[in-house]
């Protein structure tokens, strides 16, 4: 069975700060994606991020990099000069795609505030 | 936001009686999802769809039943409401060709 921990329960920083979320995974598959959402207040999931296990390529995307690291079976999420937009509750998740059928694993995410 | 509905938003409803909730989509996404959020839980697969009248179950689908009759439209059915199933449920789809699961706008179920 997959299983998706996210140890950090809730993070505060001060605007402009950068913050790591950090995502560990388990999985004996060698084929699977990861995936991260964004839940801001308004209570919507917002895709942020889908990447297979072939592709360890860093990402950036603005403001947002993830790191994933298959030796430590992580699959970090950064957001450098935090903002107050970025509060919400992340989700990191797992599947293991067949043929395009997903059903995702999901982390019981973090809280992130961002104190202006 | 792919095209995806939930209805209804909210519902609060009494221990035992029937609810369905409703999934539907505009984009003709093979597969479709129901899923809940509870507390330090994150979300949890209840069913899934991947055709017309294919479906299978997921991690939690004790208590629920779903139908898919149409591709458009995937329905979530709690046969006899029960407290453990207040909620919040979401409806996903899988995007092709880059399979991105896109989420609806969620229902939020209260069983009194």
């Amino acid at each position: 069975a997959q299983k998706v921990t996210q140890a950090q329960t809730e993070i505060s920083v001060v605007e402009k700060e950068d913050v790591t979320l950090d995502c560990v995974y388990e999985t004996r598959d060698t084929t699977y994606y990861l995936f991260w959402y964004k839940q801001p207040p308004s209570g919507e999931l917002v895709f942020l991020i889908r990447r297979n296990s072939f592709d360890e390529q860093n990402e950036i995307s603005g403001r947002y990099s993830w790191n994933f690291q298959k030796s430590t079976s992580s699959f970090n999420f950064t957001i450098t000069a935090s903002q107050v937009v970025d509060s919400a509750v992340y989700f990191c998740a797992l599947s293991l795609s067949n043929f395009g059928n997903e059903k995702l694993t999901f982390g019981t995410g973090t809280r992130l505030t961002i104190i202006p | 936001d792919a095209g995806i509905t939930q209805s209804p938003r909210h519902k609060v409803t009494e221990t035992g009686t029937p609810v369905t909730l409703r999934c539907h989509q505009t984009e003709n996404h093979r597969y479709m999802y129901w899923y809940r959020q509870d507390p330090g839980h994150g979300l949890r697969l209840i069913h899934y769809s991947y055709g017309v009248k294919d479906t299978d179950k997921g991690e939690v689908s004790d208590g629920y039943s779903v139908s898919r009759s149409k591709t458009e439209d995937f329905l979530l059915t709690l046969e006899s409401a029960t407290s453990s199933q207040t909620s919040v449920y979401f409806c996903a789809v899988n995007r092709d060709p880059a399979y991105e699961q896109y989420f609806g706008p969620g229902t939020r179920l209260t069983v009194t």
